[in-house]
């Protein structure tokens, strides 16, 4: 069975912090692929970044990074000098290439930037 | 490009009526999928269509059904509606199943009194 853990159900901050969302997943399969989703208030789910099983290398775009180790199962997303915009619900999904093929998300992290 | 449109964004409905929800997809893609979001559950997979064949369903009952056209919009169906059914219906499409990304509409929120 595939599972995502997001085990920070809410996470506040002051404007300009660093803050760090984790992520941890279950699968047997090799082959899947990673995602993180944002939900801001107005619900609709914007996507961030996609990452296959065999690319270990981290990101970065702007101010964000995400951090891939497949040692541990996690994969990690970084906002570096947050904003209030930045404020939002942040999901982390797996999808296998196998079996299911079910798009899995985690119970997601609630992020608030305060000013 | 349009992104993914949803109809009625809005929709109240009584126990035990039927609804019918719609999804446009973005523009060439050929893979829509359906969820349901609500505060204690989180975001479940209802079911995925690609190439009007259904590829995956999650663990819904019956009432939940959906189709695909030929031109990649897609609708779901819930029957027989309970209380519980009140949620955030979201739906997703892609260029294609499982490596691409999904691209979600704003949803439809649906309450049932």
């Amino acid at each position: 069975a595939q599972k995502v853990t997001q085990a920070q159900t809410e996470i506040s901050v002051v404007e300009k912090e660093d803050v760090t969302l984790d992520c941890v997943y279950e699968t047997r399969d090799t082959t899947y692929y990673l995602f993180w989703y944002k939900q801001p208030p107005s619900g609709e789910l914007v996507f961030l970044i996609r990452r296959n099983s065999f690319d270990e290398q981290n990101e970065i775009s702007g101010r964000y990074s995400w951090n891939f180790q497949k040692s541990t199962s996690s994969f990690n997303f970084t906002i570096t000098a947050s904003q209030v915009v930045d404020s939002a619900v942040y999901f982390c999904a797996l999808r296998s290439i196998q079996g299911a093929q079910k798009l899995v998300f985690g119970q997601g992290t609630r992020l608030t930037i305060n000013p | 490009k349009a992104g993914v449109t949803q109809t009625p964004r809005y929709l109240i409905k009584t126990r035990g009526q039927q609804v019918t929800l719609s999804c446009s997809p973005i523009s060439g893609h050929r893979s829509v999928s359906w969820y349901q979001q609500t505060p204690g559950q989180g975001l479940q997979f209802l079911f995925e269509y690609f190439s009007e064949t259904q590829r995956n369903k999650g663990n819904f009952p019956g009432r939940f059904s959906g189709r695909q056209f030929s031109n990649s919009r897609s609708e779901m169906n819930v029957s027989t509606l309970e209380l519980g059914d009140s949620a955030l219906y979201l739906c997703a499409s892609s260029l294609g199943p499982v490596e691409y990304e999904q691209y979600f509409g704003p949803g439809t929120r649906l309450t049932v009194t």
